[in-house]
Protein backbone atom coordinates (compact mmCIF):
# COMPACT_ATOMS: atom_id res chain seq x y z
CA UNK A 1 0.00 0.00 0.00
CA UNK A 2 0.74 3.27 -0.45
CA UNK A 3 2.23 5.70 2.13
CA UNK A 4 3.31 9.56 2.27
CA UNK A 5 5.09 10.37 5.39
CA UNK A 6 5.80 14.06 5.93
CA UNK A 7 8.50 15.42 8.03
CA UNK A 8 9.17 17.06 10.63
CA UNK A 9 5.75 17.24 12.30
CA UNK A 10 6.13 20.83 13.81
CA UNK A 11 8.69 23.44 13.23
CA UNK A 12 9.22 26.55 15.49
CA UNK A 13 12.06 28.56 13.78
CA UNK A 14 13.11 32.02 13.95
CA UNK A 15 12.77 34.63 11.47
CA UNK A 16 15.77 34.78 8.96
CA UNK A 17 16.40 31.18 9.50
CA UNK A 18 16.71 28.57 6.98
CA UNK A 19 14.14 25.80 6.40
CA UNK A 20 13.68 22.39 4.90
CA UNK A 21 10.52 20.23 4.73
CA UNK A 22 10.62 17.15 3.75
CA UNK A 23 7.84 14.41 2.20
CA UNK A 24 8.29 10.83 0.89
CA UNK A 25 6.11 9.19 -1.23
CA UNK A 26 6.22 4.70 -0.96
CA UNK A 27 4.42 2.37 -3.14
CA UNK A 28 4.07 4.64 -5.84
CA UNK A 29 6.01 4.59 -9.27
CA UNK A 30 6.47 8.41 -10.83
CA UNK A 31 3.88 9.97 -8.73
CA UNK A 32 3.05 13.81 -9.40
CA UNK A 33 3.92 15.76 -6.34
CA UNK A 34 2.48 18.84 -4.39
CA UNK A 35 3.01 21.44 -1.91
CA UNK A 36 -0.30 23.09 0.01
CA UNK A 37 0.23 25.79 2.37
CA UNK A 38 -2.42 26.80 4.77
CA UNK A 39 -2.77 30.03 6.88
CA UNK A 40 -4.63 29.10 10.07
CA UNK A 41 -8.16 28.51 9.50
CA UNK A 42 -7.36 29.42 6.00
CA UNK A 43 -8.11 27.63 2.68
CA UNK A 44 -5.24 25.63 0.98
CA UNK A 45 -3.10 27.53 -1.73
CA UNK A 46 -0.73 25.13 -3.71
CA UNK A 47 2.88 26.44 -3.62
CA UNK A 48 4.49 23.44 -6.67
CA UNK A 49 3.97 20.51 -8.20
CA UNK A 50 6.33 18.41 -9.74
CA UNK A 51 5.76 15.75 -12.61
CA UNK A 52 9.50 14.27 -12.25
CA UNK A 53 12.70 13.95 -10.62
CA UNK A 54 14.31 17.00 -11.01
CA UNK A 55 11.52 19.24 -12.04
CA UNK A 56 9.55 21.72 -10.15
CA UNK A 57 6.68 24.25 -11.11
CA UNK A 58 6.03 27.00 -8.87
CA UNK A 59 2.56 28.68 -8.46
CA UNK A 60 3.05 30.99 -6.25
CA UNK A 61 5.81 33.18 -5.26
CA UNK A 62 6.08 33.02 -1.59
CA UNK A 63 9.73 33.33 -1.35
CA UNK A 64 10.29 29.28 -0.82
CA UNK A 65 11.47 26.75 -3.10
CA UNK A 66 11.04 23.15 -4.05
CA UNK A 67 12.97 20.37 -5.18
CA UNK A 68 12.67 16.61 -5.83
CA UNK A 69 15.72 14.82 -5.85
CA UNK A 70 14.28 11.52 -5.90
CA UNK A 71 11.21 10.22 -7.82
CA UNK A 72 9.72 9.46 -3.71
CA UNK A 73 11.18 12.47 -2.60
CA UNK A 74 9.48 16.34 -2.71
CA UNK A 75 11.86 18.86 -0.63
CA UNK A 76 10.24 22.28 0.34
CA UNK A 77 13.03 24.74 1.34
CA UNK A 78 14.22 28.49 2.03
CA UNK A 79 17.17 29.99 3.49
CA UNK A 80 15.17 32.98 4.75
CA UNK A 81 12.38 32.34 6.84
CA UNK A 82 9.64 35.43 7.50
CA UNK A 83 6.84 35.39 9.63
CA UNK A 84 4.33 35.16 6.96
CA UNK A 85 5.40 31.78 5.92
CA UNK A 86 4.07 30.22 9.30
CA UNK A 87 1.27 28.26 8.47
CA UNK A 88 0.18 23.98 8.24
CA UNK A 89 2.43 22.84 5.16
CA UNK A 90 0.66 19.93 3.12
CA UNK A 91 2.55 17.48 0.70
CA UNK A 92 0.01 15.82 -1.69
CA UNK A 93 0.53 12.97 -4.30
CA UNK A 94 -1.72 11.56 -6.99
CA UNK A 95 -1.05 9.18 -10.11
CA UNK A 96 -1.31 10.91 -13.62
CA UNK A 97 -3.54 9.15 -16.19
CA UNK A 98 -5.69 7.24 -13.11
CA UNK A 99 -9.70 7.66 -14.41
CA UNK A 100 -9.80 10.10 -11.69
CA UNK A 101 -6.90 11.36 -10.48
CA UNK A 102 -7.23 11.97 -6.88
CA UNK A 103 -4.81 14.08 -4.58
CA UNK A 104 -3.79 11.81 -1.46
CA UNK A 105 -2.52 14.15 1.37
CA UNK A 106 0.31 13.47 3.89
CA UNK A 107 -0.25 14.40 7.61
CA UNK A 108 1.31 17.66 7.81
CA UNK A 109 4.02 19.83 8.90
CA UNK A 110 2.84 23.10 11.43
CA UNK A 111 5.98 25.78 11.01
CA UNK A 112 5.71 28.66 13.67
CA UNK A 113 8.04 31.38 12.82
CA UNK A 114 8.71 33.94 15.23
CA UNK B 1 -12.05 29.81 -15.20
CA UNK B 2 -12.51 26.79 -12.73
CA UNK B 3 -13.71 27.47 -9.56
CA UNK B 4 -15.19 26.47 -6.48
CA UNK B 5 -17.44 27.65 -3.89
CA UNK B 6 -18.64 26.67 -0.91
CA UNK B 7 -20.81 29.31 0.52
CA UNK B 8 -21.20 28.63 4.13
CA UNK B 9 -17.85 29.05 6.09
CA UNK B 10 -19.67 27.83 8.91
CA UNK B 11 -22.22 25.36 10.05
CA UNK B 12 -23.28 24.42 13.19
CA UNK B 13 -25.75 21.15 13.74
CA UNK B 14 -27.50 19.01 16.63
CA UNK B 15 -26.30 15.85 17.12
CA UNK B 16 -28.65 13.23 15.23
CA UNK B 17 -29.49 15.56 12.47
CA UNK B 18 -29.25 15.85 9.25
CA UNK B 19 -26.97 17.83 7.11
CA UNK B 20 -25.91 19.24 4.07
CA UNK B 21 -22.83 21.07 3.13
CA UNK B 22 -23.37 23.26 -0.36
CA UNK B 23 -20.98 22.91 -3.11
CA UNK B 24 -21.14 24.95 -6.45
CA UNK B 25 -18.45 24.60 -9.12
CA UNK B 26 -17.40 26.25 -12.31
CA UNK B 27 -16.48 24.12 -15.39
CA UNK B 28 -17.23 23.94 -18.75
CA UNK B 29 -15.69 20.09 -18.99
CA UNK B 30 -16.68 16.98 -17.37
CA UNK B 31 -15.48 17.47 -13.50
CA UNK B 32 -13.82 14.87 -11.33
CA UNK B 33 -15.09 16.71 -8.19
CA UNK B 34 -14.28 15.41 -4.34
CA UNK B 35 -14.87 15.82 -1.01
CA UNK B 36 -11.97 16.21 1.41
CA UNK B 37 -12.09 16.35 5.31
CA UNK B 38 -9.66 17.83 7.10
CA UNK B 39 -10.00 16.59 11.59
CA UNK B 40 -8.39 19.76 13.85
CA UNK B 41 -4.13 19.56 12.91
CA UNK B 42 -3.92 16.81 10.61
CA UNK B 43 -3.84 16.61 7.03
CA UNK B 44 -6.92 15.96 4.75
CA UNK B 45 -8.44 12.82 4.31
CA UNK B 46 -11.02 11.55 0.85
CA UNK B 47 -14.60 11.44 1.94
CA UNK B 48 -15.61 10.79 -1.76
CA UNK B 49 -15.47 11.23 -5.60
CA UNK B 50 -17.17 11.14 -8.49
CA UNK B 51 -16.17 11.14 -11.80
CA UNK B 52 -19.17 9.27 -13.56
CA UNK B 53 -21.87 7.36 -13.58
CA UNK B 54 -24.39 7.58 -10.91
CA UNK B 55 -24.80 11.12 -9.52
CA UNK B 56 -24.88 9.71 -6.01
CA UNK B 57 -21.70 8.99 -4.73
CA UNK B 58 -21.13 6.94 -1.45
CA UNK B 59 -18.61 8.15 1.12
CA UNK B 60 -16.90 6.65 4.37
CA UNK B 61 -18.38 6.91 7.53
CA UNK B 62 -22.71 7.80 6.05
CA UNK B 63 -21.57 10.45 3.86
CA UNK B 64 -22.45 11.06 0.21
CA UNK B 65 -23.00 13.31 -1.74
CA UNK B 66 -25.21 14.50 -5.23
CA UNK B 67 -23.44 15.56 -8.55
CA UNK B 68 -26.08 17.89 -10.45
CA UNK B 69 -24.51 19.03 -13.98
CA UNK B 70 -27.45 21.29 -14.49
CA UNK B 71 -26.85 23.13 -10.97
CA UNK B 72 -23.54 22.62 -11.26
CA UNK B 73 -23.42 21.38 -7.91
CA UNK B 74 -21.88 18.62 -5.94
CA UNK B 75 -23.33 18.60 -2.36
CA UNK B 76 -22.52 16.73 0.95
CA UNK B 77 -24.87 14.89 2.61
CA UNK B 78 -25.16 12.74 6.03
CA UNK B 79 -28.56 11.22 7.53
CA UNK B 80 -27.31 12.03 10.75
CA UNK B 81 -24.20 13.93 11.99
CA UNK B 82 -22.09 12.33 15.46
CA UNK B 83 -19.87 14.87 17.23
CA UNK B 84 -16.91 13.21 15.68
CA UNK B 85 -17.56 14.85 12.60
CA UNK B 86 -16.82 18.10 13.54
CA UNK B 87 -14.55 19.27 11.28
CA UNK B 88 -13.58 20.87 7.71
CA UNK B 89 -14.51 20.00 4.84
CA UNK B 90 -13.44 20.87 1.44
CA UNK B 91 -15.07 20.22 -2.10
CA UNK B 92 -12.45 20.21 -4.90
CA UNK B 93 -12.60 20.20 -8.40
CA UNK B 94 -9.80 18.36 -10.91
CA UNK B 95 -9.61 19.56 -14.32
CA UNK B 96 -6.79 19.11 -16.93
CA UNK B 97 -6.10 22.01 -18.20
CA UNK B 98 -2.66 23.56 -18.90
CA UNK B 99 -1.36 20.22 -20.30
CA UNK B 100 -1.91 18.93 -16.37
CA UNK B 101 -4.16 18.03 -13.82
CA UNK B 102 -5.21 20.80 -11.64
CA UNK B 103 -6.94 21.04 -8.57
CA UNK B 104 -9.10 23.59 -7.62
CA UNK B 105 -10.36 24.30 -3.32
CA UNK B 106 -12.92 25.35 -2.39
CA UNK B 107 -12.38 27.74 0.94
CA UNK B 108 -14.05 25.28 3.38
CA UNK B 109 -16.63 24.87 5.36
CA UNK B 110 -15.96 24.38 8.94
CA UNK B 111 -18.70 22.44 10.65
CA UNK B 112 -19.60 22.06 14.79
CA UNK B 113 -21.66 19.41 15.50
CA UNK B 114 -23.49 20.26 19.39
CA UNK B 115 -24.45 17.48 21.67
Amino acid sequence: AQTIHQWPVAEIKAVGSPLSLGCTIKGKSSPNLYWYWQATGGTLQQLFYSITVGQVESVVQLNLSASRPKDDQFILSTEKLLLSHSGFYLCAWSLEGASAETLYFGSGTRLTVL
Amino acid sequence: AQSVTQPDARVTVSEGASLQLRCKYSYSGTPYLFWYVQYPRQGLQLLLKYYSGDPVVQGVNGFEAEFSKSNSSFHLRKASVHWSDSAVYFCVLSARDTGYQNFYFGKGTSLTVIP
